[in-house]
């Protein structure tokens, strides 16, 4: 167990449809991060908040958004759902702000039909 | 963008022989590097890491190799065991902020 809690575990929805993907990090942690990981493609960085602010930004869409709260727990919105937003989205979360490994949560499998 | 590859999806290999998985990177200000191990219906856990003041990290059965120059890192599994099994991330960051990952190795250890 990694201690970071990713909620829920699988979503199906339809295209459109808006979501909302749930992470809590480590006790202590103050960095966490948004991977998507698509069929057969590795993981993609999405975006990494720290302490309650945006720290970087990666492939992200202007369709996904994301905060961290002062509990620290994060939310990752997906809105106007595609096909191709189908994929295992994971939550990791680190001491610190990089230059250190990541403890990841189980993910979410979303599932847009 | 492509930073971190891993130019095979899978590899095979008969237990207590060396699993070798590659990883090469373009960004020359990654100084960070590490392995994360992924198991069916789990997150990636942390495997091995280096800084890039190094050129050789040990724990135990896994050694990481890097190669600067090359752009190069290499991950050693001796012996190689069935419970080695997994999807093997390469992943790189440049100082604080994101951490970029491959698109992973699968590793099969044959009894």
């Amino acid at each position: 167990d990694s201690g970071v809690t990713q909620t829920p575990k699988h979503l199906i929805t339809a295209t459109g449809q808006r979501v909302t993907l749930r992470c809590s990090p480590r006790s202590g942690d103050l960095s966490v991060y948004w991977y998507q990981q698509s069929l057969d493609q590795g993981l993609q960085f999405l975006i990494q908040y720290y302490n309650g602010e945006e720290r970087a930004k990666g492939n992200i869409l202007e369709r996904f958004s994301a905060q961290q709260f002062p509990d620290l727990h994060s939310e990752l919105n997906l809105s106007s759902l595609e096909l191709g937003d189908s994929a295992l989205y994971f939550c990791a979360s680190s001491p610190g702000q990089g230059n250190e490994k990541l403890f990841f949560g189980s993910g979410t499998q979303l599932s847009v039909l | 963008d492509q930073q971190v590859k891993q130019n095979s999806p899978s590899l095979s290999v008969q237990e207590g022989r060396i699993s070798i998985l590659n990883c090469d990177y373009t960004n020359s200000m990654f100084d960070y590097f590490l392995w994360y191990k992924k198991y069916p219906a789990e997150g990636p856990t942390f495997l091995i890491s280096i800084s890039s003041i190094k050129d050789k990290n040990e724990d135990g059965r896994f050694t990481v190799f890097l190669n600067k120059s090359a752009k190069h890192l290499s991950l050693h599994i001796v012996p190689s065991q069935p419970g080695d099994s997994a999807v093997y991330f390469c992943a790189a960051s440049a100082g604080p902020n994101d951490m970029r990952f491959g698109a992973g190795t699968r590793l099969t250890v044959k009894p």
